[in-house]
């Protein structure tokens, strides 16, 4: 089956500086999905692409799908407090959809 | 609008006892999923189900069973816990495929 890797697993950012978290796919994906855990509570959807090359941007947030839709990055600028959490990505195999392990975020101050 | 809703939020077993876990949603989606959740392993599929009367094996089904027989309702079954089923639970639906998940709040489930 299909497998969704996620780097780096753990982020530990500077308040105010930008990062970027990678999704990699072993197949072609038809679409991909990304998803916020904050800690203690439950995966919130954020966004989804589907076309080969689509950028999508959520205020500090842009999302890209790779041109040949086997990988994907989430790039954050200026980090705030509120962006803890973990991000996971998650890939279509079948009618359900497979998950990677996800990047685990902190901010420092 | 609840959204998705899980029942219990926490719960103890000992080993061998059994339980059911229940999701509910009231958004009329069609497809419903059963994930547990690690530390450091991400979210493993257990069971899910394209529509009412149906049900499909996931990644990791072994020591579960579910059942759909209401199109709002997904039951996650433990027949026999064991120590290894210590995790959190989170149900999901979505109105079809290629559509964003909605998850419930989760259950942590530790089985001692």
């Amino acid at each position: 089956g299909q497998q969704v890797m996620q780097i780096p697993q753990y982020q530990h950012v500077q308040e105010g500086e930008d990062f970027t978290t990678y999704c990699n796919s072993s197949t072609t994906l038809s679409n991909i999905q990304w998803y916020k855990q904050r800690p203690g509570g439950h995966p919130v959807f954020l966004i989804q692409l589907v076309k080969s090359g689509e950028v999508k941007k959520q205020k500090r947030l842009t999302f890209q799908f790779g041109e040949a839709k086997k990988n994907s990055s989430l790039h954050i600028t200026a980090t705030q407090t509120t962006d803890v959490g973990t991000y996971f990505c998650a890939g279509y195999d079948d009618y359900k959809l497979s998950f990677g392990a996800g990047t685990t975020v902190t901010v420092r101050a | 609008n609840a959204g998705v809703t899980q029942t219990p939020k926490f719960r103890v077993l000992k080993t061998g006892q059994s339980m059911t876990l229940l999701c509910a949603q009231d958004m009329n989606h069609e497809y419903m999923y059963w994930y547990r959740q690690d530390p450091g392993m991400g979210l493993r599929l257990i069971h899910y189900s394209v529509g009412e009367g149906t049900t499909a094996k996931g990644e990791v089904p072994d020591g579960y069973n579910v059942s759909r027989l209401k199109k709002q309702n997904f039951l996650l079954g433990l027949e026999s816990a064991a120590p290894s089923q210590t995790s959190v639970y989170f149900c999901a639906s979505s109105y079809i495929i290629f559509y964003g998940y909605t998850f419930g709040s989760g259950t942590r489930l530790t089985v001692v």
